[in-house]
């Protein structure tokens, strides 16, 4: 079975401070991506990254950087000097490359607060 | 600006009335779906249509109906039989296997 885990429900930081939110994922295909989105509160969602399963080169977008760990399944992204605009929803998310978007498995959500 | 429209942002019912939540996207999209949010359970997914004319359950889909006679619109209604029909409802689109692209949400609330 298919399964995204994020084990933090809340995180609470301090402007500028870094972060990382942990997404650990469980699947028996050998090929699948995993996507970050960001939902801020304004309601919608974010796409963020999209990792391919065969692709384990760590990323880094601006003050966003990801860890894909296939051999911990783990897919980890960090906040560099957080904002208080990047107090948002965050999910990770899990698909296998053979299948359409309606075989996303989506995480609960870590809910980050940044404060000023 | 491409996007997805949802509307309205906030709905209000009462118990027993069916409620449509539309949809609309100009991004050409073919695939159109829709979630639903209740705190603390993330997305679930409740319909989906790769195609127009065509759509298929998700995985909760009792107690809603959809229908796709045109690309652009994907319309829900959640009938009197969605037994808590309370929550927060996504809609999204994408072009094949690309990442899904969201609307606002509408935000239903059933007294």
């Amino acid at each position: 079975a298919q399964k995204v885990t994020q084990a933090q429900t809340e995180i609470s930081v301090v402007e500028k401070e870094d972060v990382t939110l942990d997404c650990v994922y469980e699947t028996r295909d050998t090929t699948y991506y995993l996507f970050w989105y960001k939902q801020p509160p304004s309601g919608e969602l974010v796409f963020l990254i999209r990792r391919n399963s065969f692709d384990e080169q760590n990323e880094i977008s601006g003050r966003y950087s990801w860890n894909f760990q296939k051999s911990t399944s783990s897919f980890n992204f960090t906040i560099t000097a957080s904002q208080v605009v990047d107090s948002a929803v965050y999910f990770c998310a899990l698909k296998n490359n053979a299948g359409n978007n309606r075989k996303l498995i989506w995480g609960l959500g870590t809910s980050l607060a940044v404060n000023p | 600006d491409g996007g997805i429209t949802q509307s309205p942002k906030y709905l209000f019912r009462k118990e027993g009335q069916n409620v449509t939540l539309s949809c609309e996207q100009n991004l050409n999209h073919d695939a159109m779906y829709w979630y639903r949010q209740d705190p603390g359970q993330g997305l679930r997914l409740i319909y989906y249509s790769q195609i127009v004319n065509d759509f298929q359950k998700g995985d909760i889909a009792e107690g809603y109906s959809v229908s796709r006679e045109k690309k652009e619109s994907f319309p829900l209604t959640v009938t009197s039989a969605q037994k808590n029909p309370t929550a927060f409802y996504l809609c999204a689109s994408s072009l094949g296997d690309s990442p899904l692209h969201f609307g606002n949400g509408t935000r239903l609330t059933v007294t």
